[in-house]
């Protein structure tokens, strides 16, 4: 079973826009990554929040966590076309390995 | 590119075949980990090897099997295959990576996948 959820399942938006994804998660964790998939490839590591970290900024992607809420959001400002693809969250389980959510497939219209 | 290779790209085999994808992990990762993703299930999580050893596993079915040789490259076999079984598979690798702050946490470099067809 997928340990994240993330919402929306996919997300349509034009260049500039900024795009929202949110994952939520059961379990507790020390960690939860976002990860970004171009169709059919492998995936790329975009950013980490720990567990005791509420917001983390990297360039044009702002990542907040919500403990008490197990769910954390992936923020993307002033969206590229380049920007098209699957974003994941995942977080790291000792002795049970990276579980990822289902994804949120962005595109981005030129 | 992220430095972990796979081989071989794409594989189209029969049911009820048998078929082996490998992995080189990045130089220097210790963990290899494998994963199949499928348009129905998502992204799974199959088992992780760290060193040679087995060091957690997922939803890994009987069928399937996997090793880490001395060396730290890894094969994924996969077995009596089914229908079902048509996926990209991933692997991927780790050593440690060190946060702001202090700590490790276990950011993962991905291979480009193989993708098996069974017919």
């Amino acid at each position: 079973s997928q340990q994240g959820e993330e919402d929306p399942q996919a997300l349509s938006i034009q260049e500039g826009e900024n795009a929202t994804m949110n994952c939520s998660y059961k379990t507790s964790i020390n960690n939860l990554q976002w990860y970004r998939q171009n169709s059919g490839r492998g995936l790329v590591h975009l950013i980490l929040i720990r567990s005791n970290e509420r917001e983390k900024h990297s360039g044009r992607l702002r990542v907040t966590l919500d403990t008490s809420k197990k769910s954390s959001s992936l923020l993307i400002t002033a969206s590229r076309a380049a920007d098209t693809a699957s974003y994941f969250c995942a977080t790291d389980e000792l002795f049970r390995g990276m579980r990822f959510g289902a994804g949120t497939r962005l595109t981005v219209k030129p | 590119d992220s430095g972990v290779t796979q081989t071989p790209k794409h594989l189209i085999t029969a049911t009820g075949q048998r078929v082996t994808l490998r992995c080189s992990p990045r130089s220097g990762d210790l963990s290899v980990y494998w994963y199949q993703q499928s348009l129905d299930q998502g992204l799974q999580f199959l088992i992780q090897y760290y060193n040679g050893e087995e060091r957690a596993k997922g939803n890994i079915l009987e069928r399937f099997s996997a090793q880490q040789f001395p060396d730290l490259h890894s094969e994924l076999n996969l077995s009596s295959l089914e229908l079902g079984d048509s996926a990209l598979y991933f692997c991927a690798s780790s050593g440690v990576a060190t946060g702001a702050g202090g700590g490790s946490y276990n950011e993962q470099f991905f291979g480009p996948g193989t993708r098996l067809t069974v017919l």
